[in-house]
């Protein structure tokens, strides 16, 4: 079956980091990109960033460049988001999604179901 | 950066009838050497993750019922649902990929009246 499987949901203090994962499975991990999107409680979505697991190639959107890192370990057909410091702000799901090709500029026509990411001293 | 914007925020339709989501770029998505539109809307459904229902302004994604039909072309785009059923309440997003600084619309709310 074709899937992306997110990790679980985390609650993390303000201060501490994480790290949140996708795997990709059915499919050839390293051909299509990635991305990765926020969904802030009861608001729309926002584009954070992809990466071309193939050679890595990550790009950010503005509003979240240096705010979080993303990777990818192709070995084990699985993305990353992380951040180092995380804010209260931070309090989201965040989803991974698929483009069904090797040029970015594509739809995303695979989801996972989310990674809750819940922020609160 | 590109913006979308969708109109209305929210719209409640009876069962059965048409319903309507508009959804404007700030500049044209259409690439010329292709003529095709980058455009892509997505149901989004309480406690799910969102579903491509449309590519390409106007190509219906494989499973997605007939009823959903993408138009448009440049800066404005419709997405109609033409006989609205009691499982197409969701909220609804166009989103463009012309740029790789990819950008979602606000979103619209779709409900049943």
């Amino acid at each position: 079956e074709v899937q992306l499987v997110q990790s679980g949901a985390e609650v993390k203090k303000p201060g501490e980091s994480l790290k949140i994962s996708c795997k990709g499975s059915g499919y050839s991990f390293t051909s299509y990109w990635i991305g990765w999107v926020r969904q802030m409680p009861g608001k729309g979505l926002e584009w954070m960033g992809i990466i071309y697991p193939g050679d890595s190639d990550t790009r950010y959107s503005p509003s979240f460049q240096g705010q979080v890192t993303i990777s990818a370990d192709k070995s084990i057909s699985t993305a990353y988001l992380q951040w180092s410091s995380l804010k209260a702000s931070d309090t989201a799901m965040y989803y991974c999604a698929r483009q069904y090709s090797s040029s970015p500029h594509w739809y995303f026509d695979l989801w996972g179901r989310g990674t809750l990411v819940t922020v609160s001293s | 950066d590109i913006v979308m914007t969708q109109s209305p925020d929210s719209l409640a339709v009876s069962l059965g009838e048409r319903a309507t989501i508009n959804c404007k770029s700030s500049q044209s998505v259409l690439y010329s050497s292709n003529n095709k539109n980058y455009l892509a809307w997505y149901q989004q459904k309480p406690g799910q993750p969102p579903k491509l229902l449309i590519y390409w302004a106007s190509t219906r994604e494989s499973g997605v019922p007939d009823r959903f039909s993408g138009s448009g072309s440049g800066t404005d785009f419709t997405l109609t649902i033409s006989s609205l059923q009691a499982e197409d309440v969701a909220v609804y997003y166009c989103q463009q990929y012309y740029s790789t600084l990819y950008s979602f619309g606000q979103g619209t709310k779709l409900e049943i009246k």
